[in-house]
């Protein structure tokens, strides 16, 4: 199956400021997605990115908190705007592999907001 | 869309033991996935299975798609085992909803 490499893998950030999270993976993807697990919780779906078209975003999240960029197959990054302690979570970005592996996860960024 | 429902939410083991976790799902999947998060948050898939019977190493698996739902075998469970266990479906959207999860905990 593909190799997804996600960094940073774990950051603690103040209030306010942005993190950038990337994922690059080792093939050409059409579609990735990134998910939200929040403390002691099950993951959430963010938002869809398929290249050359806007992220689709479940109801919840917004672009202007989570902006998501897909610039080719292999890469994208979602930004954390404006952080609060309740952003405090694991982000992981994901790929479908349909037919042979199912979806594969990054390792997964720890988000700590103080 | 899907729902998925594990049980049970938590699990207390003494190594060695064997267990059974499960995995209802409500609708036709065309995927059924299942993962193990270990405690660094690093989430492994363990099987992909749609249907039938796989089997790697200690662990194996069953999903009766026609009765919607999947079974996870932990056999001769080591402390290793410990962490959070999801099973993921999916339908004609081809997006996976996760359950809740069971929490296993493996002591020595």
């Amino acid at each position: 199956s593909a190799v997804i490499s996600q960094k940073p893998s774990r950051d603690i950030c103040q209030r306010g400021t942005s993190l950038t999270i990337q994922c690059q993976v080792d093939s050409q993807v059409t579609m990735m997605f990134w998910y939200r697990q929040q403390p002691g919780q099950s993951l959430t779906l963010i938002a869809t990115a398929n290249q050359g078209s806007e992220a689709t975003y479940e109801s919840g999240f917004v672009i202007d908190k989570f902006p998501i960029s897909r610039p080719n197959l292999t890469f994208s990054t979602l930004t954390v705007s404006n952080m609060s302690p309740e952003d405090s979570s694991i982000y992981l970005c994901s790929i479908s592999e349909p037919f042979n592996y199912g979806y594969t996860f990054g390792s997964g960024t720890r988000l700590t907001v103080v | 869309g899907i729902q998925v429902e594990q049980s049970p939410p938590d699990l207390i083991l003494q190594e060695g033991a064997n267990s059974t976790l499960r995995c209802n799902f409500s609708d036709s999947v065309n995927n059924l996935q299942w993962f193990h998060q270990n405690p660094w948050g690093q989430l492994i898939n363990l099987f992909y299975i749609p249907s039938g019977t796989k089997q790697n190493g200690r662990l194996s698996a069953t999903t009766v798609a026609t009765e919607r739902y999947s079974l996870l075998y932990i056999s001769s469970s080591q402390t290793t085992d410990s962490g959070v266990y999801f099973c993921a479906a999916s339908g004609g959207s081809y997006i996976p909803t996760f359950g809740r999860g069971t929490s296993l905990i493996v002591h020595p």
